[in-house]
């Protein structure tokens, strides 16, 4: 059990670039999620695979921001245009079955900087 | 609506004093779990401990314990004879058990300072 990896673990970009972030979940897990933590705050909920199938999506995830998990393994998340307001860690965990009854193993996160 | 308020934003006490970090929910359903995740500085979130809405046995695990009540919708974690090692941002979080619609939401955290 290798964890929950994230690449990579800084991004500074300049507003109006687009940014791809990879998440690399454990093995056997078959849910993936990402969150979005800001300073001072909590992680938010964005959007979560079962395998490849993308299941619900946040109010929070405008449609400049796209994920995928293409072989059911791991995922990407990518943001088209940033904008300063996106600058945030990006986390992903994942679990086996379900969150609602399994703990959710994060990664380290992605800090992206947006200038 | 379900929610998660962790009222205190920050606190600080002198290693080897206990601690508790106070944690309210707010939700509807009926089952529902509960979580407390650990932050260190390094950043990454780590699992601490889930309660399943239907047990309300209070947990012991070494220094660390936690109060079930839900008469109260509350969740409060207790740390024995901090240590510095302990100083991280606390999560509380609450998850629901429907297959379909089950992504966990924290509360705001509350970041403990242990002083040597």
């Amino acid at each position: 059990d290798t964890g929950v990896s994230q690449d990579p673990r800084h991004k500074i970009t300049k507003r109006g670039q687009n940014v791809t972030f990879r998440c690399d979940p454990i093995s056997e897990h078959n849910r993936l999620y990402w969150y979005r933590q800001t300073l001072g705050q909590g992680p938010e909920f964005l959007t979560y695979f079962q395998n490849e199938a993308q299941l619900e999506k946040s109010r929070l995830l405008s449609d400049r921001f796209s994920a995928e998990r293409p072989k059911g393994s791991f995922s990407t998340l990518e943001i088209q245009r940033t904008e300063q307001g996106d600058s945030a860690m990006y986390l992903c965990a994942s679990s086996l079955v379900g969150a609602g009854n399994s703990p959710l193993h994060f990664g380290n996160g992605t800090r992206l900087t947006v200038t | 609506a379900q929610k998660v308020t962790q009222a205190q934003t920050e606190i600080s006490v002198v290693e080897k004093e206990d601690v508790t970090l106070d944690c309210v929910y707010e939700t509807r359903d009926t089952t529902y779990y509960l979580f407390w995740y650990k932050q260190p500085p390094s950043g990454e979130l780590v699992f601490l401990i889930r309660r399943n809405s239907f047990d309300e046995q209070n947990e012991i695990s070494g220094r660390y314990s936690w109060n079930f009540q839900k008469s109260t919708s509350s969740f409060n974690f207790t740390i024995t004879a901090s240590q510095v090692v302990d100083s991280a941002v606390y999560f509380c979080a609450l998850g629901r058990s429907k297959n379909r619609d089950d992504k966990i939401i924290f509360g705001k955290g509350t970041r403990l300072h242990i002083l040597p």
